[in-house]
């Protein structure tokens, strides 16, 4: 149990343009999703934190209008990357806490985004 | 905010011999001491946590140890395998439903024959 996927897995796109990830709790209500970036060979760093229904809380640096979050269900958190840039190029991962559950966040299989 | 130093970076092993990785952490208020393995390009996984309430956690061939008093935790991998070989995070948070975790720099293990 308490699977979380995530699409695409990865997605190559132009510079300017827009991109959506998506993480799912494929079988259980997660109240609370959270968004990691992951540059090659370094650390997973908190974007966000996405509560079911309500706005995103971000990290310190980390620009909301620039990574757009949207947690509309129980079971899926979207995150939008604006205008990409090439050094928004990096592994996207989302996780998620059971809803009523403990501390454990189960990890979604990341996203590798490239911004040419 | 907390802040997780972990070391060391990278670390090389024999088959069969032990890994010892070390991180501390800065806020007192922290509870909760994860960790994770993550092998190049997948998500990290759960290998071992521990809480506050206890010193020590042992699963098989990896424990964890836990000094509230000097703010360190520890992973200790024993009888290493080639398989064991990735890079290990440490993490910490407050104990409760939906709490952020601070994840330290990671450690890359390799274990050679």
């Amino acid at each position: 149990g308490a699977v979380v996927s995530q699409h695409p897995s990865w997605v190559i796109c132009k510079s300017g343009t827009s991109v959506k990830i998506e993480c799912r709790s494929l079988d259980f209500q997660a109240t609370t999703m959270f968004w990691y970036r992951q540059f090659p060979k370094q650390s997973l760093m908190l974007m966000a934190t996405s509560n079911e229904g309500s706005k995103a809380t971000y990290e310190q640096g980390v620009e909301k209008d620039k990574f757009l979050i949207n947690h509309a269900s129980l079971t899926l958190s979207t995150l939008t990357v604006t205008s990409a840039h090439p050094e928004d190029s990096s592994f996207y991962i989302c996780s998620a806490t059971i809803a009523g559950g403990d501390n454990e966040q189960f990890f979604g299989p990341g996203t590798r985004l490239t911004v040419l | 905010g907390e802040n997780v130093e972990q070391h060391p970076s990278t670390l090389s092993v024999q088959e069969g011999d032990s890994a010892v990785i070390k991180c501390t952490y800065s806020d007192s208020a922290s509870n909760y001491f994860p960790w994770y393995k993550q092998e190049l390009g997948k998500r990290p996984q759960l290998i071992i946590d521990i809480r506050s309430n206890v010193g020590e956690k042992k699963d098989q061939r990896i424990a964890v140890t836990l000094n509230k008093t000097a703010k360190h935790f520890s992973l200790h991998i024993t009888e290493t395998q080639p398989e064991d070989s990735a890079v290990y995070f440490c993490a910490a948070s407050v104990w409760g439903t939906a709490s952020k975790l601070t994840f330290g720099t990671g450690t890359r293990l390799q274990v050679t024959l």
